[in-house]
């Protein structure tokens, strides 16, 4: 079936610092969505992208179809961007499959 | 806009009852989706609609789950006989189109 791969799993990241996240699809996707879990768990879109690279703040995303993965940045790592970071990839089918998470821990 | 309603924010059951949780999509919206969501599992992606047609319910147990969209404003899951595997967090998404997911605040169930 359709499996979408999230790397890391979890991220410990200094206030200031930067990093990046990365999803891998084991089939061609058509768009991929990113997501932030906050502490109440409240999912938040961030992103949706059917190619290319979307930029908002401090937060940017890649998505290339062909390769089969999908990155998001963070630069500049702040206190409230701690939580839980979700990819989510739509299949042909429109059936959207999450990956498995990265716990971000930003820390003073 | 309200937002994603889903109802009741907490439910609890004894084993064996029978569990219905309710969502209702933002207005316009034609697509939508109900996951799942443990500590081992993660995100479970269940079934979804579109413009009130089941489109995918591959994701849904065999047995004992159902979920239906009987007009364009809410869409429920019901959980017959509930088994404590079934304790969960479940999450309920609208979107316009089948794009950007829009989730509701959820509804935890827990089965006793």
């Amino acid at each position: 079936g359709d499996q979408v791969e999230q790397s890391p799993s979890a991220l410990s990241l200094h206030e200031g610092t930067g990093s990046a996240l990365r999803c891998n699809f084991t089939t061609t996707m058509r768009a991929v969505q990113w997501f932030q879990q906050n502490s109440r768990g409240s999912l938040i879109n961030l992103f949706y992208l059917a190619s290319g690279t979307k930029e908002n703040g401090r937060l940017k995303s890649t998505f290339n179809s062909k390769e089969s993965y999908s990155t998001l940045h963070i630069r500049d790592a702040q206190l409230e961007d701690s939580g839980t970071y979700f990819c989510a990839a739509e299949a042909n089918t429109n059936k959207v499959v999450f990956g498995t998470g990265t716990r971000l821990q930003v820390l003073p | 806009n309200a937002g994603v309603i889903q109802t009741p924010r907490h439910k609890v059951t004894g084993k064996g009852q029978e569990a219905t949780l309710w969502c209702e999509p933002i207005s316009g919206h034609s697509a939508v989706f109900w996951y799942r969501q443990t500590i081992v599992q993660g995100l479970e992606f269940l079934t979804y609609f579109r413009n009130q047609a089941p489109i995918d319910d591959s994701g849904m147990p065999k047995e004992r789950f159902s979920a239906q969209m009987p007009n364009q404003s809410h869409s429920t899951l019901k959980i017959q006989s509930t088994q404590p595997q079934d304790s969960a967090v479940y999450l309920c998404a609208s979107s316009l189109d089948a794009e950007t997911l829009y989730f509701g605040s959820g509804t935890r169930l827990t089965v006793l």
